[in-house]
């Protein structure tokens, strides 16, 4: 039972390039979301889908695109990086009706 | 807009001590208060809070929130070195979708043998 796993662990990218973070999850769960982790400023919510077949903003979107594949998949995209989105992103999961997040380990991101 | 602060920012203590973590919020229509543990990757889940002065305990870990003042406290204590870690909390509000949840900026625990 792996949980929440992500794809890449790391990448380095130079300033205009584009890449897709995967996401899978194997609990079963409804919602899924992604964060980004930053220094000194906690974790923000960039884009979250409450079911299969819905996507929505969360607090940072700008720069970002996600795809809601199937229910197990959530993706994120960034079409043309740039250097303040060098940052850790998290996927995360939850099931119905509860606000515990399970975590996948983190893509770490270095846009030059 | 929802707002989270956590103090310290940082803490160095010796195993053995007793630990506070401080959480304050802000947030409009208040649904639940989650602490979570973050050491090399992924956080992981503590507690979660949602009605006002009940203590939710874990073996030496210990949280209770008081929804009057918006605050809540993670009390840890005979500290080990597998203690350090980030502690984040979060808010999350009714009328949003679960899981939306506003991160403070965490307090950052290190645990000396």
């Amino acid at each position: 039972n792996a949980g929440v796993t992500q794809t890449p662990k790391f990448q380095v990218l130079k300033t205009g390039q584009s890449m897709t973070l995967q996401c899978a999850q194997d609990m079963n769960h409804n919602s899924m979301y992604w964060y980004r982790q930053d220094p000194g400023m906690g974790l923000r919510l960039i884009y979250y889908s409450a079911s299969e077949g819905t996507t929505d903003k969360g607090e940072v979107p700008n720069g970002y695109n996600v795809s809601r594949l199937n229910k197990r998949e959530f993706s994120l995209r960034l079409e043309s990086a740039a250097p303040s989105q060098t940052s850790v992103y998290f996927c995360a999961s939850t099931e119905i009706n509860t606000g515990e997040l399970f975590f996948g380990e983190g893509s770490r991101l270095t846009v030059l | 807009e929802d707002k989270v602060v956590q103090s310290p920012l940082s803490l160095v203590v010796h195993e053995g001590d007793t630990v506070t973590l401080n959480c304050s919020y802000e947030v409009t229509n208040f649904r639940s208060l989650l602490w979570y543990k973050q050491e090399k990757k992924a956080p992981t889940f503590l507690f979660m809070l949602t009605s006002s002065g009940i203590e939710k305990k874990s073996g030496r870990l210990s949280s209770i929130l008081d929804k009057k003042e918006l605050f809540s406290i993670l009390n840890i204590t005979a500290t080990q070195t597998g203690d350090s870690a980030i502690y984040l909390c979060a808010v999350e509000a009714k009328g949003t979708s679960y899981g939306k949840l506003t991160f403070g900026q965490g307090t950052i625990l290190t645990v000396h043998p």
